[in-house]
C-alpha cells in the first residue's frame, strides 16, 4: 500500500462546476497537508497547505483534512477553464520528507 | 524576478555522459531539494539540503551527487546517464527543512538518448 494514494484522473467538469478532488494515506505521522496545481510543462505551485486537521478557505479553493479517516480533499468552486491542470496532494511529517500522491488530471470544459 | 531558477530547461545527452543541473533561488530560504518526475508525473524526493547540510538522502544511485555551495544554491551532478534516467528534475525550496516546500523551479527535462 502506497503511503498517499490519489485517483489520476482523468476528471472532466463542465465550466462552474464544483470539483472534488480527494487523497488518503495511511501515516498517522503526517501534519503538513499540502495541494499543488501543475500546468503541463510547468512546476509545481502551492495552492494551499494545512496544519494538523481543519478546513481552510482561499478563494474559490477550500481545503480539508480529516486525520481520523485519513483523508483529505480540495473543493474548487466555480470552476473555470484555466483550472485546467494536475492537482498533487502531498503530505509532511517529522522526518521532513514529502510524499506526493500521484496527481489528479483535471479538465475544466467551457 | 524568479524565487528558483534552473538550467538548463532541456538537457538531451548520450548514455555514459556526465551531466550537471544548477538550481538558484533568491528567496533567502534555509532548505533546497532535488524531485524526479517521471513519465507517470509522479514526484519523488532525491535530495534536501538545509543550509548547506544534506538532511535527506533517498535510495538513488550514487552516479547522483548534489553539492550545494551555499544556502541558495543547490546543484545536481549525474554521472554515466543511464536511459532510465530520463525525466523531469525538479528544483525546490522551503523556509526551513520542516515547512511545506513553497517554490518549485520550471524543470529541467532530461532526455538519455
Amino acid at each position: 500500500q502506497k503511503e498517499v494514494e490519489q485517483d489520476p484522473g482523468p476528471l472532466s467538469v463542465p465550466e462552474g462546476a464544483i470539483v472534488s478532488l480527494n487523497c488518503t494515506y495511511s501515516n498517522s505521522a503526517f501534519q503538513y497537508f499540502m495541494w499543488y496545481r501543475q500546468y503541463s510543462r510547468k512546476g509545481p505551485e502551492l495552492l494551499m497547505y494545512t496544519y494538523s486537521s481543519g478546513n481552510k478557505e482561499d478563494g474559490r479553493f477550500t481545503a480539508q483534512v480529516d486525520k481520523s479517516s485519513k483523508y483529505i480533499s480540495l473543493f474548487i468552486r466555480d470552476s473555470q477553464p484555466s483550472d485546467s491542470a494536475t492537482y498533487l496532494c502531498a503530505m509532511k511529517g517529522g522526518g521532513f520528507k514529502t510524499i506526493f500522491g500521484a496527481g489528479t488530471r483535471l479538465f475544466v470544459k467551457a | 524576478d524568479t524565487a528558483v531558477s534552473q538550467t538548463p530547461k532541456y538537457l538531451v545527452t548520450q548514455m555514459g555522459n556526465d551531466k550537471s543541473i544548477k538550481c538558484e533561488q533568491n528567496l533567502g530560504h534555509d532548505t533546497m531539494y532535488w524531485y524526479k518526475q517521471d513519465s507517470k508525473k509522479f514526484l519523488k524526493i532525491m535530495f534536501s539540503y538545509n543550509n548547506k547540510e544534506l538532511i535527506i538522502n533517498e535510495t538513488v544511485p550514487n552516479r547522483f551527487s548534489p553539492k550545494s555551495p551555499d544556502k541558495a544554491h543547490l546543484n545536481l551532478h549525474i554521472n554515466s546517464l543511464e536511459l532510465g534516467d530520463s525525466a523531469v528534475y525538479f528544483c525546490a525550496s522551503s523556509i526551513q527543512q520542516g515547512n511545506t516546500e513553497a517554490f518549485f523551479g520550471q524543470g529541467t527535462r532530461l532526455t538519455v538518448v
